[in-house]
C-alpha cells in the first residue's frame, strides 16, 4: 500500500523558469494538500484540492503559483518565473474524504526546490 | 490566523531520558495532530487527539488533549537515539486543512 508520492525529490532551477511539482495520493484518498516549509520553520498551507475541484487557496500567492487535481493523473503544483524565495521544501498530503472528525493528512516525502 | 506555539524550541536529551514538550494556542483547537520530521523527510503522524481531556498512546509516545482546548502535550519515555528529530503539532483552524507550530527539535545524546 503506498504512500502519498512526490517526484521529483531535488530540483533545481534558474530564476525566470517553472517548476513543476507532482503527487500521487494514497491509494483511496481523495484531498490533496500543499504545504510549503522554509528552513527552520514550520509547514504553511498553500492549497487544498480534491479531483477537478480547487477547495480553498488561501494560502498561496495569487500570482506565479497554481495547482491541480486533475481527473486523470497527479496533483500538480505549478510555480511559473521562478524567483530566488521560491526556494523551499514543499510538500504534499492526502487525506481520505474529510467526513465527521477525521482531519488526519499523510505527507509525501517533499520535493526541495533551489533556484538558482 | 491562528498560530501554534510549541515549547521548548529545542532540547538536547541523554538516552534513555523521558522527554516532554508542549503546543499552546491564543484560541479553541477541537483536534490535535502531533508529527514527527526526520531529516529530508516528509512529516509522519504519531497520535491524533479529537476530545478534550483526551489521553492517547502509541508505544513509548503518549499525547494529550488539554482541558481546555488551548494545549496539547507529548510525552516520549526512555528515550532512543531513533527519536531524534523534529516534532510539530498541528491542527485545523477555521477555514484552513492544517495549521503547524513552529516545531520541537529534539537531539538524543548516546
Amino acid at each position: 500500500n503506498a504512500g502519498v508520492m512526490q517526484n521529483p525529490r531535488h530540483l533545481v532551477r534558474r530564476r525566470g523558469q517553472e517548476a513543476r511539482l507532482r503527487c500521487s495520493p494514497m491509494k483511496g484518498h481523495s484531498h490533496v494538500y500543499w504545504y510549503r516549509q522554509l528552513p527552520e520553520e514550520g509547514l504553511k498551507f498553500m492549497v487544498y484540492l480534491q479531483k477537478e475541484n480547487i477547495i480553498d487557496e488561501s494560502g498561496m500567492p495569487k500570482e506565479r503559483f497554481s495547482a491541480e487535481f486533475p481527473k486523470e493523473g497527479p496533483s500538480i503544483l505549478r510555480i511559473q518565473q521562478v524567483v530566488r524565495g521560491d526556494s523551499a521544501a514543499y510538500f504534499c498530503a492526502s487525506s481520505p474524504p474529510l467526513g465527521g472528525l477525521n482531519y488526519e493528512q499523510y505527507f509525501g516525502p517533499g520535493t526541495r526546490l533551489t533556484v538558482t | 490566523g491562528q498560530q501554534l506555539n510549541q515549547s521548548p524550541q529545542s532540547m538536547f536529551i541523554q538516552e534513555g531520558e523521558d522527554v516532554s514538550m508542549n503546543c499552546t494556542s491564543s484560541s479553541i483547537f477541537n483536534t490535535w495532530l502531533w508529527y514527527k520530521q526526520d531529516p529530508g523527510e516528509g512529516p509522519v503522524l504519531l497520535i491524533a487527539l479529537y476530545k478534550a481531556g483526551e489521553l492517547t498512546s502509541n508505544g513509548r509516545l503518549t499525547a494529550q488533549f488539554g482541558i481546555t482546548r488551548k494545549d496539547s502535550f507529548l510525552n516520549i519515555s526512555a528515550s532512543i537515539p531513533s527519536d531524534v528529530g523534529i516534532y510539530f503539532c498541528a491542527g485545523p483552524s477555521g477555514n484552513t486543512p492544517l495549521v503547524f507550530g513552529k516545531g520541537t527539535r529534539l537531539s538524543v545524546i548516546a
